[in-house]
């Protein structure tokens, strides 16, 4: 079955600075990738998503570029902010024919320091 | 904006007690999704439900569990005899129409502790 994985657990930068978390995944037929950010004690809130006919695709501070021949994805995130940190986890999911379920990776912890 | 909620946010109960958690999930979605997460673990899938049955479960998801939507609004899930395991926060999802069917929308979560 699918299999995601996600680098770094942990990630920790200056505000202001630029942050970029890797997930890689197993299954070529994959066709959807979501971002999800998790704040303490709250379920995942979708923050971006990619589908596999597209490349990168952009929301204001928040990027994310998916490459299909290599099987990996990331979620980039510019000019941080205290209020980014939180968990974030990407997730890959094959086509929608399908049951839709949702495989995560094992979430990044992002701190920005002030 | 729609929203999907759970009901209770926070559930204790006994090993080997029966727990029903309660989902929304946003109007004129037409699927359904539960997801659990062990406490600093990823988030699993569990069960996907579509067109009042199960559309696929997950290992995880043995006959202890059952999934129901009982009436045009809710969608339940159900642990008949509760294991200490079982402790985690359960997340409901749904997706479906006018939005892209593979986006999914996660409620708040209900936390199951068992004792």
């Amino acid at each position: 079955g699918e299999n995601v994985e996600q680098h770094p657990s942990t990630l920790s930068v200056q505000e202001g600075d630029s942050a970029v978390i890797k997930c890689t995944y197993s299954d070529s037929a994959s066709n959807y990738f979501p971002w999800y950010k998790q704040e303490l004690g709250k379920g995942p809130q979708l923050i971006i998503d990619i589908r596999s006919n597209v490349g990168e695709k952009k929301d204001q501070r928040i990027a994310v570029t998916l490459n299909k021949t290599a099987k990996h994805f990331s979620l980039h995130i510019t000019e941080t902010q205290p209020e980014d940190s939180a968990v974030y986890f990407c997730a890959a999911s094959l086509p929608s024919g399908n049951t839709g379920k949702l495989i995560f990776g094992q979430g990044t912890t992002l701190q920005v320091k002030p | 904006e729609p929203e999907v909620t759970q009901t209770p946010s926070h559930q204790v109960t006994q090993m080997g007690q029966e727990v029903i958690l309660r989902c929304v999930p946003i109007s004129n979605h037409l699927y359904f999704y539960w997801y659990r997460q062990i406490l600093g673990q990823k988030v699993e899938f569990l069960v996907s439900f579509y067109n009042n049955e199960i559309s696929e479960k997950s290992e995880i998801f043995d006959d202890q569990f059952s999934v129901e939507r009982p009436d045009g609004s809710n969608f339940t899930l159900k642990i008949r005899s509760t294991k200490l395991e079982d402790s985690a926060m359960y997340f409901c999802a749904s997706s479906g129409p006018p939005l892209y069917t593979d986006t999914q929308y996660f409620g708040p979560g209900t936390r199951l502790t068992v004792l």
